[in-house]
């Protein structure tokens, strides 16, 4: 058990809608990074976060957006969805601020766009 | 930005034997290099990760190799068993500045025959 937490483990929407998808860090972590995993673009950086602001953004969709809240839990909002954003939607976190150094991943969100 | 090859994309070995995959980096202010084994239902987790001023690092039956100068790294896995059947990911980075997109190869299919 890496220590983040992923939730839900499962979503399936239609096309036009919007989910949510939340990430709990390991105790202490302060960095939250969200990645996506599809089999054409295999691990793609999507956004990170520490504590609590943006720090560094990757091939993330304008109709995509993140926070990290205070309590350093992480949202990720997909909007007007399609169907090529069926993926496998990961968070991860590490204590380090400015690397990428000692990433420890959830299990994931299996997203399905039908 | 940066571009991370990674070979082969399925390996198959016989249990007790030796499993090596390759990647290659084209940044070359990458300066770190980590990989990550991810099982079925599971997200990537770190099993080594190796930083540019350092040519190998071993733990136990893992060890990783890097040549800046060809800017190339490989993973060697020996005594292969068969809870070493994974998808292995390389990865590079740099890290300070403003630049902290960790890019992934599109990962290795390791199974290993009892």
């Amino acid at each position: 058990d890496s220590g983040v937490t992923q939730t839900p483990k499962h979503l399936i929407t239609a096309t036009g809608q919007r989910v949510t998808l939340r990430c709990s860090p390991r105790s202490g972590d302060l960095s939250v990074y969200w990645y996506q995993q599809s089999l054409d673009q295999g691990l793609q950086f999507l956004i990170q976060y520490y504590n609590g602001e943006e720090r560094a953004k990757g091939n993330i969709l304008e109709r995509f957006s993140a926070q990290q809240f205070p309590d350093l839990h992480s949202e990720l909002n997909l909007s007007s969805l399609e169907l090529g954003d069926s993926a496998l939607y990961f968070c991860a976190s590490s204590a380090f601020r400015g690397t990428n150094e000692k990433l420890f991943f959830g299990s994931g969100t299996q997203l399905s766009v039908l | 930005g940066e571009n991370v090859e990674q070979h082969p994309s399925t390996l198959s070995v016989q249990e007790g034997d030796s499993a090596v995959i390759k990647c290659t980096y084209s940044d070359s202010a990458s300066n770190y290099f980590p990989w990550y084994k991810q099982e079925l239902g599971k997200g990537p987790q770190l099993i080594i990760d190796i930083r540019s001023n350092v040519g190998e690092k071993k733990d136990q039956r893992i060890a990783v190799t890097l040549n800046k100068t060809a800017k190339h790294f490989s993973l060697h896995i020996t005594e292969t068993q068969p809870e070493d059947s994974a998808v292995y990911f390389c990865a590079a980075s740099r890290s300070g500045g403003s630049n902290y997109k960790l890019t992934f190869g599109k990962g290795t299919l390791l199974t290993v025959n009892p």
